[in-house]
Parts: C-alpha cells; structure tokens; sequence
C-alpha cells in the first residue's frame, strides 16, 4: 500500500541546514509529484514545495532562497534541504503524495 | 500570494447537525487549463491532515458521503451534511492553481 515516511534530526541549531528524507512506497517518484507542507506548533499549515514526477521542482517563493527538493528514484527518496534555519522554522514537517496520502511528520526543533 | 479566507474560523456543532464552511480567494482559482485546484483536507488532532475533496466536489476515495464540496471562481463551499464525533478537526482549503499554492487559515469544528 502507499506510505511516506518522513526522516531527519529532531533538533537543530539556529544557522544550521535542515536535511529531511521522505521515503516512499507502494508508488513509483516518476508517476506522482511530493509535497513538502510544514506546520509551526498550534498553527496553520504552510507549502513548501513540490518536486514534479518529471524532476521539475516549484518552490513556496518566500523559502525559495533557502529551500531545495531533490529525489533518489532508485531509492524512493525525496530529500528537503533548508539553509540558514531560524527559531522559527519550528515546526512538523510533513511529505505528502499530490494530497492523497500523507507521512505521519517529524517534528523538528531549532534551537538558538 | 493568494489569500484563502475560510469562514468561520470556528464551528460549533451538535452531532447530526448539517454545517458549512466557506472559502474565498482573492483571485479566481480556474486554471488556464480548464480545472479548478482547490481541495479540501481535514486534519484531526495529532494526526496528518487528510484528504476530503478534491478540484472543488470531487470526493476522496473512502471518504463519508455527507462530505461535499461546492463552488466556483473565487467562491467554496465545503458542506457535511450530519455531523459525526469523527469529523472533529481543522478544516483547511488549499489551492494549487496560482504559485506558490497556498491554504487557508483553518475552520476548527467543535462539539457543542
């Protein structure tokens, strides 16, 4: 059946690069796109990005400077790298396919 | 950016009761292609958001039929029609047809 499970550190400290996986199964990278979502503590949901079937990617245009989505087709892996991490990009990150079906979400912390 | 306004922002209901809520934007959200991407999802606590509607009134696949959704242009409805205890949740639109997609704020149902 279709999963996503979404990887990474819990913590980390302010500057720093966020590097989160999503790992997918019961679907192939190359037929769906992944969105990346994100959602501070008791707020609302934020995009952040998509990485299309054919590789393309469109990013949430006031993360742009700092946010890259790439994949691993071979290893159904979607990779989220985020630069220069401020306190408040605390948040539950999720990966979601088209919508449809959705990782549970890992929560990361920065830490000043 | 394309502003979704959701109202209300909250929603108190007893079970049973029909509800609606309502999503504005600040543009019209048909595609040059034909299609209107506003979808709704409900997230309940401590879970990850999940799909209800899909392209204004399509219905997710094992999703109640008292679910539906309506609208168009700038203006949509998302309409349960006899709430139950597991409808619970946040509410949230999103569009995906101007980037970068963006949601609404969040309709919180209650139990009155």
């Amino acid at each position: 059946q279709v999963q996503l499970k979404e990887s990474g550190p819990v913590l980390v400290q302010a500057s720093e690069t966020l590097s989160l996986t999503c790992t997918v199964s019961g679907f192939s990278l190359t037929n769906y796109g992944v969105i990346w979502v994100r959602q501070p503590p008791g707020k609302g949901l934020e995009w952040m990005g998509i990485i299309w079937r054919n590789g393309n990617t469109d990013y949430n245009s006031a993360l742009k400077s700092r946010l890259s989505i790439n994949r691993d087709t071979s290893k159904s892996q979607v990779f989220l790298k985020m630069n220069s991490l401020q306190t408040d990009d605390t948040a539950i990150y999720y990966c979601t396919r088209s919508w449809d079906y959705w990782g549970q979400g890992v929560m990361v912390t920065v830490s000043s | 950016d394309v502003v979704l306004t959701q109202t209300p922002p909250t929603l108190s209901a007893t079970i049973g009761q029909s509800v609606s809520i309502s999503c504005r934007s600040s543009q019209s959200l048909l595609h040059s292609n034909g299609n209107t991407y506003l979808h709704w999802l409900l997230q309940r606590p401590g879970q990850s958001p999940q799909l209800l509607i899909y392209l204004v009134s399509r219905l997710e696949s094992g999703v109640p039929n008292r679910f539906s959704g309506s609208g168009s242009g700038t203006d949509f409805t998302l309409k349960i029609s006899g709430v139950e205890a597991e409808d619970l949740g946040v509410y949230y639109c999103v569009q995906g047809t101007h980037a970068p997609w963006t949601f609404g704020g969040g309709t919180k149902l209650e139990l009155k």
